[in-house]
Parts: structure tokens; C-alpha cells; sequence
């Protein structure tokens, strides 16, 4: 059983559109993030939920819009996307939000033609 | 805001050698060190924590140490193997405690 799937694994779309990426998690953990890694392999915070309560939100655009329908699931909408939001963008949860190792999903590899 | 620097070169080493990979910070000294594997195209995997107060901590054939003087943490695998091959990625929290900071990851290759 995989632990935190996110789907689509890869999402190439043109500039403009706005595109939606799901995760859920099936640890029972609490917490849940959104990261994006870019060309340079930085993995950078974007999100973090705790309990369906948003806990950070670093300096993202609004076009970036995370959800959470319940603590197993942390969606994340973008909306006009631009070439720059080229990247891997990792969903992770963790028992709870007190710096508790991660578990990570294998990635959305998203590209903007 | 914390800062982590790991070498950006990748390391390569002849199987059955010890490899060890740096991860070096720069502010004030977190209360935990965690460290990551990461394949490519899969996510990162949790593989060590050590806090604050422990000196080293042991996995199997991993090693951790944390040296908050230097501002530093060692992983070392023994006896390491073209298993072994992946980045590894060194975190910690950031200033304030409120989330996790990543390295970029050092590339280890073992050579069989």
C-alpha cells in the first residue's frame, strides 16, 4: 500500500492554464505539506496543513491554492500557470507538526509548454 | 533564516569503502538533524533523526553524527554498496521551529 500517492505523476499543460494536483495519505498523520523542487534540486516549503488547518504558508503566489477536504487529503490548485512553476512539486505528511520525520509521495513532474 | 550547506559534488567511492557526506548550517543550532535519501524520480525517504543532545546515532550500516560546535553533521555508511548510489539530503528546522529546511543533497555513486 503506498503511503502518500499524489496523482498525476506528470502534467505537461501550456502557459495560462490552471491545473489541479491531489495527494492523500494513508499513515493517519495529522500533517501534510506541499513542496516545490526545482531544476537546481532545492525542496522548498510551500504548505502545510495540520488537522485541515493551514500552519505555513510561505512566499507563494495566490495563484498557488492549497485544500483540504479532510487530514488524509491536501490538494494543491494553481491557476494561469507560468513557465516558472516548471518543477516536481512533493506532497509529504508527518505524524504532526512538531519537526516529525516525513513521508514523501514520488512526485507531479509538471511542465509548462 | 537557517541555512544548510552540503556538498554540491558528487562523491564517489569504491564498494565496500566508507562514504561520508557533510551537511553544514549556519545559524543557531536546531534541536534535531534529520537525513533523507532520495532516488531519482521518487521522493525523499526518511532514513535518520538525531537531536540536539545525542552525540551520534547508528542505523545498520548508517551513522549520523552532530557536532553543534561546528555546526555540523556527518553520515557515514559502511561497507557501502551500488545500492547505496542516490543523493542524500540533510534537513533541519528553520528559525522559530515552525517548519523544515532541505540541503540541495550531495550525489553519492558507489562504484562496484
Amino acid at each position: 500500500d503506498t503511503a502518500v500517492s499524489q496523482t498525476p505523476k506528470y502534467l505537461v499543460t501550456q502557459m495560462g492554464n490552471d491545473k489541479s494536483i491531489k495527494c492523500e495519505q494513508n499513515l493517519g498523520h495529522d500533517t501534510m505539506y506541499w513542496y516545490k523542487q526545482d531544476s537546481k534540486k532545492f525542496l522548498k516549503i510551500m504548505f502545510s496543513y495540520n488537522n485541515k488547518e493551514l500552519i505555513i504558508n510561505e512566499t507563494v503566489p495566490n495563484r498557488f491554492s492549497p485544500k483540504s477536504p479532510d487530514k488524509a487529503h491536501l490538494n494543491l490548485h494553481i491557476n494561469s500557470l507560468e513557465l516558472g512553476d516548471s518543477a516536481v512539486y512533493f506532497c509529504a505528511s508527518s505524524q504532526d507538526s512538531n519537526n516529525q520525520p516525513q513521508h514523501f509521495g514520488d512526485g507531479t513532474r509538471l511542465s509548462i509548454l | 533564516s537557517q541555512k544548510i550547506e552540503q556538498n554540491s559534488e558528487a562523491l564517489n567511492i569504491q564498494e565496500g569503502k566508507t562514504a561520508t557526506l557533510t551537511c553544514n548550517y549556519t545559524n543557531y543550532s536546531p534541536a534535531y538533524l534529520q537525513w533523507y535519501r532520495q532516488d531519482p524520480g521518487r521522493g525523499p525517504v526518511f532514513l535518520l533523526l538525531i537531536r540536539e543532545n545525542e552525540k551520534e546515532k547508528r542505523k545498520e550500516r548508517l551513522k549520523v553524527t552532530f557536532d553543534t560546535t561546528l555546526k555540523q553533521s556527518l553520515f557515514h555508511i559502511t561497507a557501502s554498496q551500488p545500492a547505496d548510489s542516490a543523493t542524500y539530503l540533510c534537513a533541519l528546522e528553520d528559525t522559530g521551529g515552525f517548519k523544515t529546511i532541505f540541503g540541495a543533497g550531495t550525489r553519492l555513486f558507489v562504484k562496484a
